[in-house]
């Protein structure tokens, strides 16, 4: 089964600085991944997705993430942090064989300090 | 991109009553969910539909029952709600034929006193 993992449960960066969330997932074939953001009392926004291709996929808002099969990361990054990311973000590996689900990490909560 | 609507945002209800989570779209798709999420947690889900008439439970077990009888309506029902129903659910719904990209509602974030 697959299975997402999310490292950081809380990170905390100053506004401008750089920005690096980390996502491991374990799944037996050529992964379909996502990164979501959620912001308090919300629901969730896709970012991006990466499904074949070119491993650096852009997203909204500025972010991009890098798929490399070598390390089974999917790490999301941003150059420079607006204090409106502040938010939980969420990665999530696709399932395309029989369950064909959605399997979630635990999510990172993103504080951003001015 | 979809838009999802989930009615209420937020109920505080009694134990024993019976509630009804409203979610609708407004695009046509084919596939919807409803999934469950604990504060600080993933998602987890709990019920799905690959079209009118069609509903399966998924990986969380819940006592909680769905109906798929309109393409654009998916309601979750609970007959005796609990204190351990509080959580906050999320439906959302896929135009892919995989279900893969899926596009989330606001939630419903229920309290069960």
């Amino acid at each position: 089964a697959q299975s997402v993992t999310q490292p950081d449960i809380h990170i905390t960066v100053s506004e401008g600085a750089s920005l690096e969330l980390r996502c491991n997932y374990s799944y037996g074939a050529t992964p379909y991944l996502f990164w979501y953001v959620q912001s308090p009392g919300q629901g969730l926004q896709l970012l991006l997705k990466y499904f074949s291709g070119d491993t650096l996929v852009q997203g909204i808002k500025g972010f991009e993430a890098e798929f490399k099969r070598s390390q089974s990361s999917f790490n999301l990054r941003k150059p420079s942090v607006h204090w409106s990311d502040a938010a939980e973000y969420f990665c999530a590996v696709f399932s395309s064989g029989s369950a064909r689900q959605l399997t979630f990490g635990s999510g990172t909560q993103l504080t951003v300090l001015p | 991109e979809a838009d999802i609507y989930q009615t209420p945002r937020y109920l505080v209800i009694g134990t024993g009553k019976k509630i009804t989570l409203e979610c609708s779209q407004t695009m046509g798709h084919d596939k919807m969910y409803w999934y469950q999420q604990d504060p600080g947690m993933e998602l987890h889900l709990i019920h799905y539909s690959y079209g009118v008439n069609s509903t399966e439970k998924g990986d969380l077990s819940s006592e909680s029952t769905v109906s798929r009888i309109r393409t654009e309506h998916f309601p979750l029902t609970l007959e005796s709600a609990r204190p351990s129903h509080t959580s906050q659910y999320l439906c959302a719904s896929s135009p892919t034929p995989t279900g893969d990209e899926q596009f989330f509602g606001p939630g419903t974030r229920l309290t069960v006193l």
